[in-house]
């Protein structure tokens, strides 16, 4: 099974629409990640959550919303979905040593937004 | 100037080839620096850390060069296995953001 776990794998909805990005973990980590990748652009954060009571917007929040349920959930939200954010959604989670913080993601849900 | 640059090839190189990838920062301050692959609509994977020293792990090769504000990759004995895009990863400053790179993909073939 895999450790950082997102649902759907894909999904085609319409301009308007609310939609909800799901991600679980089974590695234990405190901090998780919401990335968007875009073709020619390099992976931006959307939202991250270092525990449970904590969330901290990223380079591209507006238009998403994230809630973390329990440590090991963390979910993304579009309150009213736009073309524009068709993209290639990551979740991540991350073990932290010292200064370096390696990033764990899940298998991706590309959405588009018709 | 963009915070982390890559060329973004291809690379096409035969089986066995060396080659080496660059990518340069911009922030002077940075501290962590790593490669992550990642395959055509897959997950970015972790490949390597990347230290002052330099590191290897197999055939693959990191160095950091903090004058120039690079770092590097060098892949030995390609196999068709490698062919991915290689994406490089840098702490914003004196940040804990990573700041990814839009990736430099490989192609190794026969």
């Amino acid at each position: 099974d895999a450790d950082v776990t997102q649902t759907p794998r894909n999904r085609i909805t319409k301009t308007g629409k609310r939609i909800m990005l799901e991600c679980s973990q089974t590695k234990g980590h405190d901090r998780m990640y919401w990335y968007r990748q875009d073709p020619g652009l390099g992976l931006r954060l959307i939202y991250y959550s270092f525990d449970v009571k904590d969330i901290n917007k990223g380079e591209i929040s507006d238009g998403y919303s994230v809630s973390r349920q329990a440590q090991a959930k963390f979910s993304l939200s579009l309150e009213s979905a736009i073309p524009n954010q068709t993209a290639l959604y990551f979740c991540a989670t991350s073990d932290r040593e010292g200064t370096n913080e390696k990033l764990f993601f899940g298998s991706g849900t590309q959405l588009s937004v018709l | 100037r963009k915070e982390v640059e890559q060329d973004p090839g291809p690379f096409n190189v035969p089986e066995g080839a060396t080659v080496a990838f660059n990518c340069t920062y911009s922030n002077s301050a940075s501290q962590s620096f790593f490669w992550y692959r990642q395959d055509c609509r897959k997950e970015p994977k972790l490949l390597m850390s990347v230290y002052s020293s330099g590191n290897e792990d197999g055939r693959f090769t990191a160095q950091l060069n903090r004058a120039s504000q690079y770092i590097s990759l060098l892949i030995r004995d390609s196999k068709l296995s490698d062919s991915a895009t290689y994406l490089c990863v840098v702490n914003r400053g004196n940040t804990d953001k990573l700041i990814f790179g839009t990736g430099t993909r490989l192609q190794v073939f026969p």
